[in-house]
């Protein structure tokens, strides 16, 4: 079974400092990995993926992630935090090996808090 | 591209009444459609995934006759909360998946909140 782990429910940073939020997977082959944001009382946006191509990948908003398979982690960084980045941030992983049949699997999200 | 829009987006209703949610994919055809349950400050729980033109797949512990899902064409999939009770009070959220593309990807709706009285 697949499963992530994410540390820190709570994350709180100033405007403009660097956002890391961590991400740590669990899987029996190589994953698909995801980083979704969820502003109050709205559904998901996709921020980034990683699947098996550039281990580095580049999102939307400033946003990246690096695949680290010797740490089997996933971390979602942005070098300046804005206002606007509050939000929860949730890790997934799927199972590309599954196709159609795949299902997300969230971590428990982190909330972003960036203060004057 | 990529929309989904899920109705209502809120609803409130009585204890012992059934109410529906729809998901609809408003750009794309999805053939896989997927339903979470997320309660205050947590993660999406996946309840089921819709098929459309088959049998929704039900998620341990979710109850099939409570929660009764219908995908009947390629653009919309519905969710049916059946005798609602004050326990079912939560953010409901779809998703779709754009098929054959390649990278297992899905597209969120805006969530609807039931809250049963």
């Amino acid at each position: 079974a697949q499963s992530v782990t994410q540390l820190g429910s709570h994350v709180s940073v100033s405007e403009g400092a660097l956002v890391l939020l961590r991400c740590n997977y669990s899987s029996s082959v190589p994953p698909y990995l995801f980083w979704y944001v969820q502003y109050p009382n709205q559904g998901l946006q996709l921020l980034l993926k990683y699947t098996s191509a550039a281990t580095l990948v580049k999102g939307i908003n400033g946003f990246e992630a690096e695949f680290k398979k010797s740490e089997t982690s996933f971390h979602l960084t942005k070098p300046s935090a804005h206002m606007s980045d509050a939000a929860e941030y949730f890790c997934a992983v799927s199972d590309p090996g599954a196709g159609t049949a795949s299902k997300l699997t969230f971590g428990t999200g982190t909330r972003l808090q960036v203060t004057l | 591209g990529a929309v989904v829009s899920q109705h209502p987006s809120w609803v409130i209703c009585k204890s012992g009444t059934s109410v529906k949610i729809e998901c609809r994919s408003l750009d794309f055809q999805a053939t896989t459609m997927f339903w979470y349950r997320q309660f205050p400050k947590q993660s999406l729980m996946l309840m089921a995934t819709s098929n459309e033109g088959s049998k929704a797949t039900y998620e341990q512990g979710v109850e099939k006759d409570k929660f009764l899902i219908n995908h009947a064409s390629l653009t919309l999939s519905t969710l049916t909360v059946t005798s609602a009770h004050p326990e079912d009070s939560s953010f409901y959220i779809c998703s779709a998946r754009i098929p054959g593309s390649g990278v297992d990807t899905q597209y969120f709706g805006p969530g609807t909140r039931l809250t049963v009285l």
